[in-house]
């Protein structure tokens, strides 16, 4: 197991479009978090999986984003109609329990909405 | 409102120049304090966990403090390679399982 992976890595979409990214968690680890980053900002929390039940949402996680984690393992995160705003690091984190030592989180999808 | 402050925003060392990082809280019931190493275009890197005052924890020329406002990062004789931003995030647990994290401190190490 090579830890978190996201993919992309980068994604350009035009204003309006919808996108969607995937984050494969460390297989042993049951609880998963997805965050957004915007420059020079620490990384903001959007939800929490623990299995395959979303646990905990953000008021940040307006309803044109979804996530979900069909079966407890990879999870996606859509953003329907994105706008210039969604522009950010979409960053994905998977632990074996809540403040546990070693949040580990993959390296990032990169949003540029045009 | 739960914040996390950190500073400085940026801070330049020589190689070999020591210093701290601050990142104070007003958290209550705080319940695990983070450290992360965040290189650019990356996610961030794990570094220490701290939960309660008076704890310590040492990597190599890291070493992490906790009391109860506020949790320091040491560097001791710093290397380039050090150079990053340094996040520090705490969790206060019971309805919540997030990590609230601080703004970093972008560190720079000439050599």
């Amino acid at each position: 197991d090579t830890g978190v992976s996201q993919d992309p890595r980068h994604k350009i979409t035009k204003r309006g479009q919808n996108v969607t990214f995937r984050c494969d968690p460390i297989s042993e680890h049951n609880r998963l978090y997805w965050y957004r980053q915007t420059l020079g900002q620490g990384p903001e929390f959007l939800t929490y999986f623990q299995n395959e039940a979303q646990l905990e949402k953000s008021r940040l996680l307006s309803d044109r984003f979804s996530a979900e984690r069909p079966k407890g393992s990879f999870s996606t995160l859509e953003i329907q109609r994105t706008e210039q705003g969604d522009s950010a690091m979409y960053l994905c984190a998977s632990s074996l329990a809540v403040g546990s030592d070693g949040y580990t989180f993959g390296s990032g999808t990169r949003l540029t909405v045009v | 409102e739960d914040q996390v402050t950190q500073s400085p925003e940026a801070l330049r060392l020589q190689e070999g120049e020591s210093s701290s990082l601050n990142c104070s809280y007003t958290v209550s019931g705080l319940r695990g304090l983070f450290w992360y190493r965040q290189d650019p275009g990356k996610g961030p890197e794990f570094l220490f966990t701290l939960y309660s005052a008076g704890e310590e924890k040492e990597k190599e020329r890291l070493k992490a403090t906790l009391t109860k406002k506020e949790s320091f990062l040491h560097i001791t004789a710093p290397k380039p390679e050090d150079s990053a931003t340094y996040l520090c995030a705490v969790f206060y647990g019971g309805a919540t399982n997030k990590l609230i994290f601080g703004t970093g401190t972008l560190l720079a190490v000439q050599p």
